[in-house]
């Protein structure tokens, strides 16, 4: 199958700091990317619908100023946590869907980021 | 809307034993559904899918689900549970809209030897 890398794993930044995390799909092409946060023994929450070359349309009650989205290319998206705080710290989750796919086709999920904010 | 609901929150069984875990769904549209598993600090694997095809699906692992549409259910099941078959598993729902999908809150599987 379609190969999604999140990166980095695992970040552990200082409170009021940014983080970066990216998502790549390495073998497709992807319209659209998808990012969740999953607190522990949670399941995950849509954060965000990232779409390539438009704003990314961001779930009720997620912070858009805080939780910025790029999507850049069909190949990458990025999501930064600005001035992150301990509540901030989750695992993060991101999955995408090849070009022009219907509904059903599968999104494909990243290894996911560990974030730990100190 | 769609929503997706895993009725047990924990699923405990025996190395060789079946294993049954419920989902049912609601959805305004025809929807595809989706099983996916969780080893921890892991991202998910897709188990299986149902997008309006046969409505009994085979997965990987030897995991198979049926979609019963009277029921509003997709009960993912496996005849024979294997140790490395503890993880938690995710039932989500996705409709016929911009792709958006809904998890299910989850359910842990805890195989005993």
């Amino acid at each position: 199958g379609a190969v999604v890398s999140q990166h980095p794993s695992r970040v552990i930044c200082k409170s009021g700091t940014s983080v970066k995390i990216e998502c790549r799909s390495l073998d497709f092409q992807a319209t659209t990317m998808f990012w969740y946060r999953q607190f522990p023994k949670q399941s995950l929450m849509l954060m965000a619908t990232s779409n390539e070359g438009s704003k990314a349309t961001y779930e009720q009650g997620v912070e858009k100023d805080k939780f910025l989205i790029n999507h850049a290319s069909l190949t990458l998206s990025t999501l930064t946590v600005t001035s992150a705080h301990p509540e901030d710290s989750s695992f993060y989750i991101c999955s995408a869907r090849e070009l022009q796919g219907a509904p059903n086709t599968e999104a494909f999920f990243g290894q996911g980021t560990r974030l730990t904010v100190v | 809307a769609q929503s997706v609901t895993q009725l047990d929150s924990h699923v405990s069984v025996s190395e060789g034993t079946p294993v049954l875990l419920r989902c049912n769904y609601s959805s305004s549209y025809s929807p595809s559904l989706f099983w996916y598993v969780q080893h921890p600090n892991k991202g998910l694997q897709l188990l299986l899918k149902y997008t309006s095809a046969a409505t009994l699906v085979k997965g990987i692992n030897g995991f198979e689900a049926e979609f019963k549409k009277s029921e509003t259910s997709f009960h993912l099941t496996k005849p024979s549970a294997h140790m490395s078959d503890a993880a938690e598993y995710f039932c989500v729902v996705r409709g016929a809209n911009a792709g958006k999908s809904t998890f299910g809150d989850g359910t842990t599987l805890t195989v005993k030897p």
